[in-house]
């Protein structure tokens, strides 16, 4: 069983709609959670970072880390088609990166 | 400012065969790493160089080697390759090793051994 576990998609909603991602865990030592965004043919990019359980908010991002269900969320707000992309979500014990678990990525796709 | 840069952009190679992928970055970072990502597996760090002249394993050394000759230089060998490591690999770079510090990624090489 993998540490780290994310439904692949493909997610596919229209544009403006709220968009949920999510991952679970087993490791009940992770405490750093991210989420990463990966336009096709490109590398990873931080979207939000988030140390042990809450809520943390970025414009239309907004991160949830429910440590007791071991399971973390990325919602988006106001979808648009510039938000198709995968995510990533990523956890460690650590806080040292060297030591990042990644999920295998969700893709998505916003219908204009 | 270029960022993090990867050459070569794509490469097929034969069974066997060496090479070498290279990552460059202008930001002056410290730590520097190599990933692979396959499908269904996520990103999964190779080695990764915490300065000039220091390298370490990371979770799938197996079959890799790396240098750290120059602060802004990392490079990743492949000896003798096999089917296997057909994958693609990013590098990334960061002013530190805390998570919080964004892991600067480069565009990726597409490798596939035949």
């Amino acid at each position: 069983q993998k540490e780290v576990e994310q439904d692949p998609g493909p997610l596919s909603v229209p544009e403006g709609a709220i968009v949920s991602l999510n991952c679970t865990y087993s490791n009940s030592a992770f405490q750093y959670f991210m989420w990463y965004r990966q336009y096709s043919r490109k590398g990873p990019e931080l979207l939000m970072y988030t140390y042990s359980s809450g809520n943390k908010e970025d414009g239309r991002f907004t991160a949830q880390v429910d440590k007791s269900s071991k399971y973390i969320s990325l919602f988006i707000r106001d979808s648009q088609p510039s938000d198709s992309a995968t995510y990533l979500c990523a956890m460690t014990p650590y806080s040292s990166a060297s030591k990042i678990i990644f999920g295998s990525g969700t893709r998505l796709s916003i219908r204009p | 400012n270029a960022g993090v840069t990867q050459t070569p952009k794509f490469r097929v190679l034969k069974t066997g065969q060496s090479m070498t992928l290279l990552c460059a970055q202008d930001m002056n970072h410290e730590y520097m790493y190599w990933y692979r990502q396959d499908p269904g597996m996520g990103l999964r760090l190779i080695h990764y160089s915490v300065g000039e002249g220091t390298t370490a394993k990371g979770e799938v050394p197996d079959g890799y080697n790396v240098s750290r000759l120059k602060k802004q230089n990392f490079l990743l060998g492949l000896e003798s390759a096999a089917p296997s490591q057909t994958s693609v690999y990013f590098c990334a770079s960061s002013s530190t090793e805390q998570v919080y510090n964004e892991q600067f990624f480069g565009p990726g090489t597409r490798l596939t051994v035949l």
